[in-house]
């Protein structure tokens, strides 16, 4: 059965490093999410992308924020400059088209000491 | 936007026992789904359910979308089914769709 992949499945970086995380969507979906859990707190959302652009951005989404789609497999969250508060689980999911069902990849867990 | 409350927020059982799960959603949606956060911090897909009863193994899920929430029952519970229980909705919208998650049922299931 098809999934999402995501590596690595934990990071640990010093505050003001840059971090990348990576994620393989289910290989036919056309819409990609980020979400974002802080330990104990639910998942929130982050961004979504559609059609090679970011179709919404939460406020938590700054400019330290950037997504790509750099081929057509990948799908990539850059932080580049990470903060203390910037510690989270952080999802990456897809979907095919309409309001189909999002399948979520097992997460990141990145540490910013 | 849309608000998603879940009940309990805790819950602990014995292992055999079942239990209901709730979530209650403040706007219309047009589908639901459930996941369960294992203790490793994972997200498994549970349950898409728009609108009526699905059942997959001890588990099985109502969505009453008319009445805005949704029901999650556990049977013959076992200690893995133990972490945190999140329903989470789409918003609408352009191309988005975004889930807005629930506030979680952490369950605890003791041998």
């Amino acid at each position: 059965e098809p999934e999402v992949t995501q590596t690595p499945s934990h990071q640990v970086t010093q505050m003001g490093q840059e971090v990348i995380l990576h994620c393989v969507p289910i290989s036919n979906h056309l819409y990609f999410y980020w979400y974002r859990q802080i330990l104990g707190q639910k998942v929130e959302f982050l961004v979504s992308f559609y059609n090679n652009e970011i179709s919404e951005k939460s406020e938590i989404f700054d400019d330290q924020f950037s997504v790509e789609r750099p081929d057509g497999s990948n799908f990539t969250l850059k932080i580049r400059s990470t903060k203390l508060e910037d510690s989270a689980m952080y999802f990456c999911a897809s979907r095919t088209t309409g309001l189909g069902e999002q399948f979520f990849g097992p997460g990141t867990r990145l540490t910013v000491l | 936007g849309i608000q998603v409350e879940q009940s309990p927020p805790d819950l602990i059982l014995q292992e055999g026992a079942n239990s209901t799960l709730r979530c209650n959603f403040s706007d219309s949606v047009n589908n639901l789904q459930w996941f369960h956060q294992n203790p490793w911090g994972q997200l498994i897909n549970l349950f898409y359910i728009p609108s009526g009863t699905k059942q997959n193994g001890r588990l099985s899920a109502t969505t009453v979308a008319t009445e805005r929430y949704s029901l999650l029952y556990i049977s013959s519970s076992q200690t893995t089914d133990s972490g945190v229980y999140f329903c989470a909705v789409p918003t609408y919208g352009g191309a988005t769709n975004k889930l807005i998650f629930g506030t979680g049922t952490l369950l605890a299931v003791q041998p």
